[in-house]
C-alpha cells in the first residue's frame, strides 16, 4: 500500500503556483520523498526528491515540513502543460521498489 | 534526466498470441528494471523487478509463466506477454535505475490491445 496521501484532484489558474500537497506522517528517517507527475496515455516523469531539507531544480521546488509528515511540490508559474496526475512516494534503500496511490490530478486552467 | 525507451509504443494482436515489449536505458546502465502495468482511470503496478543478469521477481498475483522477463543486459529488459488475452490488455511500463542514483526513470508506455 501506498504510503503517501494526496487530495484527488486540484485546479490552478495558468500562470500561477501550484502547491500540492502530500501527508505522509508514517514516514521514516531513511526514507526520501519523492514526486513523479504522469501526462495522459505517457510513462511517469520524474520531478523531484529530497530527505528533509527544501529542493528546488528547474522543474519545481519541493518544501518538506521540520517533522518531515508532509510536504509540498509547488510548480512556481502553472502551464496548461502541467496539466497531469502528480504522484507522491515515500521509499527508503535502494532495494526498495516505488508504490504507486492515486496521486492528485491537477488541471491547470486557461 | 536519463532516458528509457520502450519498443513498441503501441500493439494490436489476437488472442493466442505472445507479444515482445523491449525496454532500453539510453544514457546509462540499468542495474535494475522494472515492469509496471497501468489500467485505464488506475495508477501503476508493479508486476516484477528484475536485476542483470538474475531472474526476475515478481509481484504476488502476477504469473511468471506468463509475463516472462529478460534482464540480459544492462540496458536492455524484455517483457513477453505469452498467449495474450483481452484481459491482458493494458498500458505496460517499464522503469530502470542505476545503482549508484535513486531516481528512477520511465519509459514511455506501450498500450497492449489484444483483440
Amino acid at each position: 500500500d501506498a504510503k503517501t496521501t494526496q487530495p484527488p484532484s486540484m485546479e490552478c489558474a495558468e500562470g500561477r503556483a501550484a502547491n500540492l500537497p502530500c501527508n505522509h506522517s508514517t514516514i521514516s528517517g531513511n526514507e526520501y520523498v519523492y514526486w513523479y507527475r504522469q501526462i495522459h496515455s505517457q510513462g511517469p516523469q520524474y520531478i523531484i526528491h529530497g530527505l528533509k531539507n527544501n529542493e528546488t531544480n528547474e522543474m519545481a521546488s519541493l518544501i518538506i515540513t521540520e517533522d518531515r509528515k508532509s510536504s509540498t511540490l509547488i510548480l512556481p508559474h502553472a502551464t496548461l502543460r502541467d496539466t497531469a496526475v502528480y504522484y507522491c512516494i515515500v521509499r527508503g534503500g535502494y532495494g526498495q521498489n516505488f508504490v504507486f496511490g492515486p496521486g492528485t490530478r491537477l488541471s491547470v486552467l486557461p | 534526466g536519463a532516458v528509457v525507451s520502450q519498443h513498441p509504443s503501441w500493439v494490436i494482436c489476437k488472442s493466442g498470441t505472445s507479444v515482445k515489449i523491449e525496454c532500453r536505458s539510453l544514457d546509462f546502465q540499468a542495474t535494475t528494471m522494472f515492469w509496471y502495468r497501468q489500467f485505464p482511470k488506475q495508477s501503476l503496478m508493479l508486476m516484477a523487478t528484475s536485476n542483470e543478469g538474475s531472474k526476475a521477481t515478481y509481484e504476488q498475483g502476477v504469473e511468471k509463466d506468463k509475463f516472462l522477463i529478460n534482464h540480459a543486459s544492462l540496458t536492455l529488459s524484455t517483457l513477453t506477454v505469452t498467449s495474450a488475452h483481452p484481459e491482458d490488455s493494458s498500458f505496460y511500463i517499464c522503469s530502470a535505475r542505476a545503482g549508484e542514483r535513486r531516481e528512477q526513470f520511465f519509459g514511455p508506455g506501450t498500450r497492449l490491445t489484444v483483440l
